[in-house]
């Protein structure tokens, strides 16, 4: 079945450095989603995109869709403490119903 | 707030039981999905429901059902529980029933197995 695959697993960034984290899917994929999960919270919806080689940018957050439509990446810049949290990518294939999630990327930013 | 209502928050619960996990999606949202979240295995999709009827089917256990009743809440139950069972549950909504759009978590049920 298909699989989301998210690098890396943890992060440690002084605030103010950037981060980027990756995923890669085994199938192409017909949307990816982004969401962030603070300690402690829910998964809150950030973006979806949907076409090939899409970007869209919230603030200082940059999202990538890949050409083949197989990966995908989030890029923050000059990072905050309020980044802090697990960022998702969910993606499903044509004829996929839900979401399948990748395992996370836990981003932890320092003073 | 998200608008998704999830009982109870917190569960502990003895091996062998059998619990109840509630859910109310967010209001004009069609579908609900469960997924049990761990520490080693993420996010994993449990079940959907679209407009009381089963959609979509992930890696659920036998042990497990679950239902989605005429005014849209949804259940899920859980019987003969093992300590690998101990996990965060979260409901999710969504207006349409594929995963073109955006979903909306509730603030789980932690269920604990002892």
């Amino acid at each position: 079945g298909q699989q989301v695959m998210q690098i890396p697993q943890y992060q440690h960034v002084q605030e103010g450095e950037d981060f980027t984290t990756y995923c890669n899917s085994s199938t192409t994929l017909s949307n990816i989603q982004w969401y962030k999960q603070r300690p402690g919270g829910h998964p809150v919806f950030l973006i979806q995109l949907v076409k090939s080689g899409e970007v869209k940018k919230q603030k200082r957050l940059t999202f990538q869709f890949g050409e083949a439509k197989k990966n995908s990446s989030l890029h923050i810049t000059a990072t905050q403490t309020t980044d802090v949290g697990t960022y998702f990518c969910a993606g499903t294939s044509n004829s996929g119903y839900a979401l399948n999630f990748g395992k996370g990327t836990s981003l932890l930013v320092t003073p | 707030d998200s608008g998704v209502t999830q009982t109870p928050k917190h569960l502990i619960t003895a091996t062998g039981q059998r619990v109840t996990l509630r859910c109310s999606p967010r209001s004009g949202d069609l579908s609900v999905y469960w997924y049990q979240q761990s520490l080693d295995q993420g996010l994993q999709f449990l079940i959907q429901y679209y407009n009381g009827e089963e959609r979509a089917k992930g890696n659920i256990l036998e042990r497990f059902s679950a239902q989605q009743f005429p005014d849209l809440h949804s259940e899920l139950n859980l019987s003969s529980l093992e300590l690998g069972d101990s996990a965060l549950y979260f409901c999710a909504s969504s207006v349409g029933g594929q995963a073109i759009y955006g979903y909306t978590f509730g603030s789980g049920t932690r269920l604990t197995v002892v």
